[in-house]
Formats: structure tokens, sequence, C-alpha cells
């Protein structure tokens, strides 16, 4: 089955500063690639998402790139602010399959 | 946009008791749900994938006869908790795949805090 590793398992970075986060997965056969967002006793907000056909992704501070040679992807959130502290997975799948996650990173961003 | 939905958010039970958890697709259907299970500071770990009018798929380690899946239609499927103990205290979370015109995007209900006393 698909096997996800994630790092780091926590990240303190100050106010404005860049955050990156790096998974890779086992299953070549994955092509879909989501990052959520988790706070405290709820459910995971998907904050980006990229399949196998594309290599980069992004959407204002935050962006996904995706190497399926190498089997990693990444986020990077620039521009950081103390409301992006929270809980990030990353996860990996095929349509129609569960998503295999991974352990999660513990973001704190300091004023 | 699609919405799953998830009740209760909170349950207390007495341990030894059972506890049934709903999972509903609000505005589409789906074939298949998944259910999530997960400790404080830890991650989603996959339980169970769910199908509909068939039985469900347990993940290694799971044990079926515990944790009842019933997907008896597109919109629903349960998770029943029988027997509880302590040690089944967690945050159950379930989701849905979305159809393909939405980029079969995966929703997530709000999960289900359960506590065992």
């Amino acid at each position: 089955g698909e096997n996800v590793e994630q790092h780091p398992s926590t990240l303190s970075v100050q106010e404005g500063d860049s955050a990156v986060i790096k998974c890779t997965y086992s299953d070549s056969a994955s092509n879909y690639f989501p990052w959520y967002k988790q706070e405290l006793g709820k459910r995971p907000q998907l904050i980006i998402d990229i399949r196998s056909n594309v290599g980069e992704k992004k959407d204002q501070r935050i962006a996904v790139t995706l190497n399926k040679t190498a089997k990693h992807f990444s986020l990077h959130i620039t521009e950081t602010q103390p409301e992006d502290s929270a809980v990030y997975f990353c996860a990996a799948s095929q349509s129609g399959y569960a998503l295999n996650f991974g352990k999660g990173t513990s973001l704190l961003v300091t004023p | 946009g699609a919405v799953v939905s998830q009740h209760p958010s909170r349950v207390i039970c007495k341990s030894g008791t059972s506890v049934k958890i709903e999972c509903r697709s609000l505005d589409f259907q789906a074939t298949t749900m998944f259910w999530y299970r997960q400790f404080p500071k830890q991650s989603l770990m996959l339980m169970a994938t769910s199908n509909e009018g068939s039985k469900a798929t347990y993940e290694q380690g799971v044990e079926k006869d515990k944790f009842l899946i019933n997907h008896a239609s597109l919109t629903l499927s349960t998770l029943t908790v029988t027997s509880a103990h302590p040690e089944d205290s967690s945050f159950y979370i379930c989701s849905a795949e979305g159809h393909p015109s939405s980029g079969n995007t995966i929703y997530f209900g709000e999960g289900s805090w359960l506590t065992v006393v």
C-alpha cells in the first residue's frame, strides 16, 4: 500500500518568513496530492492540491510542487502570518481510493 | 459546493455500550465513503472503506465486528462502535469523494468526538 512520509514534524517560523513542508510517497500509481490544514478538533480543510499531470500549482501565498520521478511533493507558504499556525497534512491517493496521510507538521508562526 | 455532514459532533458513552455515527453526503451521491480515526496529536488513520450496497473493506488491525459499517444508501454511511471501551475514545471522521465534474474532490465530515467513560 501507499506510504506517505512528511517532514518536519514541527516547524517554527517568524511572521513574514516562508515555510516549506515536504512529503514523499511510495506508490507510483498515486495521482492526487492534496494538502490539508487542520485546527484542533476540526475537520481538515483542503488548502491546495495537485494532480500528477501538473508539476506546480500556486494559489496566492500557497504553492505546491510535485516531482513524480522522485515521488515527492512540497508545500510552500510565503509571507506567513500567525493565523497560518495549525497542523498541516499531506496526502496521496489514486482517484476513488482513500487518502493516505502523512503524520502531519505542526506549524507555529510567531509575530 | 458539496457538503458532507457528520453526526453527532460529540458523544459520551459508558464503557460496554454502542455508539452510532452518521455520515451523510448532502448534495451528491457517494458510492464510496471512508472512515478515519484520529488520536490526539496524531494523523488521520484510515479504518475502513464503506461501499454502498456491499460490505465495507477494513484496514489491517481494525476489527470489523467492533466497528460496524453500514452504507445502505448513496448518501448515508454509518459507523457503529460496539462494546466501546475507553481506548476507543478518539476523533472519528468520514470523507466522501465528489463527482468527477468537481474534480473528484474529497469532502470531509465535521468529525465526531467520542469519549468512552
